[in-house]
């Protein structure tokens, strides 16, 4: 069955550091890639989103790449600022079914 | 836009008492609105799939008769625990897609149920 699988946290970073999330995912078909982060005490947020092979989803300075060839989303971003903190969760879902998401990875972006 | 709203965000019961949570989609209309559980630092997990009008399809391991759902409009979904026990202490969230964006699934800020 389809599964995602994303890299083990806590992730802690100074400010201003570079940020890489690795998610890889296993399905059949073309499933359409999330990318969901929960602040704490919130509920999910989508972030961002790729529907297709080589779309980039970008949103508040966050990007990721659906790569089929390498069945890979990873989140990336330039600068973290402490306000980034939170809870990111990898997720795909195909032929619009339900979301299947990956374990999550927690940030934490230390001042 | 595409705001779920849950209510309500935290509930404390006894062992064995119902508890109702209610799944609202306020500026869209929601087909399908799905269930999950949220064990402390662990991800999402489905429990059901409701389509409006219709019953509701539950994941493997989900008792049906436990979890009730119901979709019965486009903008309103609940889950009744019954018979509450501590082991279902838990945070539920439901999720709802429509709109016409049929990948994108919005969240609700979930529901803390702590059963004494």
């Amino acid at each position: 069955g389809d599964s995602v699988t994303q890299m083990e946290g806590p992730v802690t970073l100074s400010e201003e550091a570079f940020l890489t999330i690795n998610c890889t995912y296993t399905a059949t078909g073309y499933p359409s890639l999330f990318w969901y982060v929960q602040y704490p005490g919130e509920g999910l947020q989508l972030l961002l989103k790729a529907t297709k092979a080589d779309d980039k989803g970008s949103n508040k300075g966050f990007e990721a790449t659906y790569r089929k060839e390498t069945t890979s989303f990873h989140l990336e971003k330039g600068s973290v600022q402490v306000s980034d903190s939170a809870v990111y969760f990898c997720a795909l879902s195909n032929s619009g079914y339900a979301l299947n998401f990956g374990k999550g990875t927690s940030l934490l972006v230390t001042p | 836009g595409a705001v779920v709203s849950q209510h309500p965000s935290w509930v404390i019961c006894k062992s064995g008492t119902s508890v109702k949570i209610e799944c609202r989609s306020l500026d869209f209309q929601a087909t399908t609105m799905f269930w999950y559980r949220q064990f402390p630092k662990q991800s999402l997990m489905l429990m059901a799939t409701s389509n409006e009008g219709s019953k509701a399809t539950y994941e493997q391991g989900v008792e049906k008769d436990k979890f009730l759902i119901n979709h019965a409009s486009l903008t309103l979904s609940t889950l009744t625990v019954t018979s509450a026990h501590p082991e279902d202490s838990s945070f539920y969230i439901c999720s709802a897609r429509g709109g016409g964006n049929t990948d994108t699934q919005y969240f609700g800020p979930g529901t803390r149920l702590t059963v004494l």
